[in-house]
């Protein structure tokens, strides 16, 4: 799986659009981008993925270049319930099943600011 | 409501004793797999099951054993071979219908080792 490079912390201020980068230069072409969230001593939540196309759900937008080597995700308005650790991932899709668990990185300590 | 339920959610042993960690499911998912995190770092995976009786290490294994009888439940022991057992343990399952299935996690359960 390709690795993913977040900055370890962001601040943003609440009702504030937040928005977070990640690096995934050595992406192939049949790797998906998964982001999830971890509030402190809960389990990670998914929020989102893609493949090639921006996506948008009730969570949050997924912006991948044209390259698909970075990624964004944006919270549009950011609330304290969303300060949280934001992983980035990229992981092949294998069809059928087969899957074998996401890695995840340190990602990014987000807080939002009242 | 469907989802991981880990039990309980702090545990604690003496150096020797091996202990159980409970993970149970009612999402109807055929995936599941066991994390663990240490403070500070993300999650590494010790082990995974894409279906009843059969299972697979992950990246840290060792001193750790399973069992999957059930579709529903994927108890972890954490036997006296680990050495550094003291961390945070996450269980997650997944529907194997489609190649991009997300990851589902439990609240975790914080085992501490004297």
């Amino acid at each position: 799986d390709a690795k993913t490079t977040q900055p370890p912390s962001m601040d943003c201020a609440e009702g504030r659009a937040a928005n977070l980068p990640c690096n995934h230069s050595t992406i192939s072409g049949n790797e998906y981008v998964y982001w999830y969230r971890q509030i402190h001593s809960q389990g990670p939540q998914y929020i989102i993925h893609g493949l090639k196309n921006n996506e948008t759900n009730e969570m949050a937008s997924l912006i991948i270049t044209e390259d698909r080597k970075s990624s964004t995700l944006i919270l549009p308005h950011a609330t304290l319930r969303d300060t949280a650790v934001y992983y980035c991932i990229v992981r092949v899709a294998i069809s059928g099943g087969g899957a074998d668990g996401l890695t995840f990185g340190k990602g990014t300590h987000l807080i939002i600011q009242p | 409501d469907g989802g991981i339920t880990q039990s309980p959610k702090y545990l604690f042993r003496k150096e020797g004793q091996n202990v159980t960690l409970s993970c149970e499911q009612n999402l109807n998912h055929d995936a599941m797999y066991w994390y663990r995190q240490d403070p500070g770092q993300g999650l590494r995976l010790i082990y995974y099951s894409q279906i009843v009786n059969d299972f697979q290490k992950g990246d840290i294994a060792e001193g750790y054993s399973v069992s999957r009888e059930k579709k529903e439940s994927f108890p972890l022991t954490v036997t006296s071979a680990q050495k550094n057992p003291t961390a945070f343990y996450l269980c997650a399952s997944s529907s194997q219908l489609r190649e991009y299935s997300p990851l589902h996690f439990g609240n975790g359960t914080r085992l501490t080792v004297t």
